[in-house]
């Protein structure tokens, strides 16, 4: 079945200790999408690859770097993580033509804790 | 700010009975909606959408209603059966982003 896959499902840091989250896709889609979700609120857009152009929210901190290597694979680094990164990582994916929109496929989230 | 709300956390329903989850958005450039479902440990999955040139998509139990004048929609789902549990997201795009706007959910519990 062609699906949206993350790498772990549960991950475990330490204050500042840098980490990286993992996704990849069988759909074959132009766009990859990162979100944070905290308890009990709407998944935050972190930013997404259209293809290879990446493209940063302007409230993501610096603290967050990503890397789309090739089409199936996109990766959510964070550098130097806080109390505050904890939160469950959402991957997602989309086949759109640039200015037009259609429903996302998610990832079932990585959940991050820092200690 | 928010832009997109779902003012009610949590809904319980008795089986068979319908559900209706509710929306509220305020930026009016947004022209495309979806509702997601989603279950512990899982990632939200697509249940239905509706685009700003419509009032109303429906879709087996499922039913949409957009009115743009209140920026309101809503997700009826009749009748509700205990595996409709679980949390709907609310999500709004716009034609020149293609970017979503979740709410931040609301948690339905079908009881039997």
């Amino acid at each position: 079945d062609a699906m949206v896959i993350q790498n772990p499902r549960y991950q475990v840091t330490q204050f500042g200790k840098p980490v990286t989250l993992s996704c990849s896709q069988t759909l074959n889609h132009n766009v990859m999408y990162w979100y944070q979700q905290k308890s009990s609120q709407a998944p935050k857009l972190l930013f997404h690859y259209y293809d290879k152009d990446f493209n940063n929210e302007a409230d993501t901190p610096d603290n967050f770097q990503s890397r789309r290597p090739n089409t199936s694979f996109c990766f959510l680094d964070i550098r130097s993580p806080g109390l505050g990164d904890a939160a469950m990582y959402l991957c997602a994916t989309s086949s759109i033509p640039r200015g037009d929109y259609n429903e996302q496929f998610f990832g079932p989230g990585t959940r991050l804790t820092v200690l | 700010d928010q832009q997109v709300k779902q003012n009610s956390p949590s809904l319980s329903v008795q089986e068979g009975r319908i559900s209706i989850l509710n929306c509220d958005y305020t930026n009016s450039m947004f022209d495309y909606f979806l509702w997601y479902k989603k279950y512990p440990a899982e990632g939200p999955t697509f249940l239905i959408s509706i685009s700003s040139i419509k009032d109303k998509n429906e879709d087996g139990r499922f039913t949409v209603f957009l009115n743009k004048s209140a920026k309101h929609l809503s997700l009826h789902i009749v009748p509700s059966q205990p595996g409709d549990s679980a949390v709907y997201f609310c999500a709004a795009s716009s034609s020149n982003t293609g970017k979503l706007i979740f709410g931040q959910g609301t948690t339905l519990q079908v009881k039997p």
